[in-house]
């Protein structure tokens, strides 16, 4: 069975700076979906970047980016110049080859940012 | 930009109650989601559902648990006879747009806040 591993309950970074989010996860498939979401105190589930396994090029979305390795099975968040709006909880989560498959989650990492 | 909405926001009810969550999905999308995160854990899969039945489902979702697609654009949750433990935060979410062959991102709706008193 798949699995999500979210290794950091908590992180904090000074507000400007850069810091790194883990995620490692579990699977024998060759094909799969990799997931960030971020989650404000409003609780709402939001899409922060995507990676398909197929690709070697690592995902960017604007000041995120992932650095994605497949053969470790290692998903890292990158946020740089970190802003105020960007504490949440962020949750690291998996999706199988078939567009149907459920998502799995990490336990997620609260991010703190200092002012 | 279409998105996944949820009604109510939040649902307060009594334990033994049953209770109905309402979410529509993204049109054009085909394949849908119930998610629940108790506070503090992580979120766990419920059920997906596509053309009008269960494609897959969870050992969290027992009998007590049902979906239904009663028209063209919501999909529904009701929990026959809630207990304690189902207070949580309950996600729809909803993939696939034809209009463009095949999306592999799930869309979450804003939740639904459970308390069973």
């Amino acid at each position: 069975a798949q699995t999500v591993t979210q290794s950091q309950p908590e992180m904090s970074v000074q507000e400007a700076e850069t810091v790194t989010l883990s995620c490692t996860y579990d699977t024998s498939e060759s094909d799969y979906y990799l997931f960030w979401y971020k989650q404000p105190p409003s609780r709402q589930m939001i899409l922060v970047i995507r990676q398909e396994a197929y690709k070697q090029q690592n995902a960017t979305e604007n000041r995120f980016s992932v650095n994605f390795q497949k053969a470790a099975k290692s998903f890292s968040l990158k946020i740089s110049d970190s802003q105020l709006g960007d504490a949440a909880m962020y949750f690291c989560a998996y999706r199988g080859p078939s567009s149907n498959y459920q998502l799995i989650w990490g336990a997620g990492t609260k991010l703190i940012i200092k002012p | 930009e279409p998105e996944v909405t949820q009604t109510p926001s939040h649902q307060v009810t009594q334990m033994g109650q049953e209770v109905i969550l309402r979410c529509v999905p993204i049109s054009n999308h085909l394949y849908f989601y119930w998610y629940r995160q108790i506070l503090g854990q992580k979120v766990e899969f419920l059920v997906s559902f596509y053309n009008n039945e269960i494609s897959e489902k969870s050992e969290i979702f027992d009998d007590q648990f049902s979906v239904e697609r009663p028209d063209g654009s919501n999909f529904t949750l009701k929990i026959r006879s809630t207990k304690l433990e189902d207070s949580a935060m309950y996600f729809c979410a909803s993939t696939w747009d034809t209009l463009v062959g095949h999306t592999d991102t799930q869309y979450f709706g804003p939740g639904t806040r459970l308390t069973v008193l």
